[in-house]
């Protein structure tokens, strides 16, 4: 089992549009969660972090469930302009980050 | 967040030939730095820390003597992919961490490797 998994999608969504994304974790002892975007052939940026009380940022919100040990991302009224690869990442319990492989959206006009 | 600077942004070489990837932290004195990889339409794939002034740490499957790490002060840490291989092309990334409570990573631009 990969340590953070995420659905590679694509996810094809008109704009305007709610889109919601999940990742789950196999590391209980994972403290820290981040979304970063990642456009074609750029380095990733930090899109945030994910709290344990929910993190909300304008159109996007991150939500955490330790129990289930999931992070998610919603996006709402899409953009075009949000279309992008979304990179879940987990902490190992210490310094080191676990990057998934990403969730390819596409948002349509 | 910090600004992290890499160089070259692209290179393309010969099989064989050795080649030197610098990572800068711009305004931010980084102890620990990260390299990591990403073939296309994969994830990153981190393949050792760097530590300033130390030796650095690698992952599992990542040969030490043919990616040599070295960061010689708090600014700059370099990547060297000895007698490269067409199967060392991909998307060569460094990022620094521990700006604050939570370990938010921040990236350079990567740095694109052709071998041929």
């Amino acid at each position: 089992r990969k340590e953070v998994e995420q659905d590679p999608g694509p996810f094809n969504v008109p704009e305007g549009a709610t889109v919601a994304f999940n990742c789950t974790y196999s590391n209980s002892a994972s403290q820290s969660f981040f979304w970063y975007r990642q456009d074609c052939r750029k380095e990733p940026k930090l899109l945030m972090s994910v709290y344990s009380s929910g993190n909300e940022d304008g159109r996007f919100t991150a939500q955490l469930n330790r129990a289930s040990q999931y992070i998610s991302l919603l996006i709402r009224d899409s953009k075009l302009s949000d279309s992008a690869t979304y990179l879940c990442v987990a902490d190992t319990g210490g310094f080191k980050t676990i990057f998934g492989a990403g969730t390819r959206l596409f948002v349509k006009a | 967040g910090a600004v992290v600077s890499q160089h070259p942004s692209w290179v393309i070489c010969k099989s064989g030939t050795s080649v030197k990837i610098e990572c800068r932290s711009l305004d931010f004195q980084a102890t620990t730095m990260f390299w990591y990889r990403q073939f296309p339409k994969q994830s990153l794939m981190l393949m050792a820390t760097s530590n300033e002034g130390s030796k650095a740490t690698y992952e599992q499957g990542v040969e030490k003597d043919k990616f040599l790490i070295n960061h010689a002060s708090l600014t700059l840490s370099t990547l060297t992919v000895t007698s490269a291989h067409p199967e060392d092309s991909s998307f060569y990334i460094c990022s620094v961490t521990g700006l604050g409570d939570y370990n938010e990573q921040f990236f350079g631009p990567g740095t694109r490797l052709t071998v041929l």
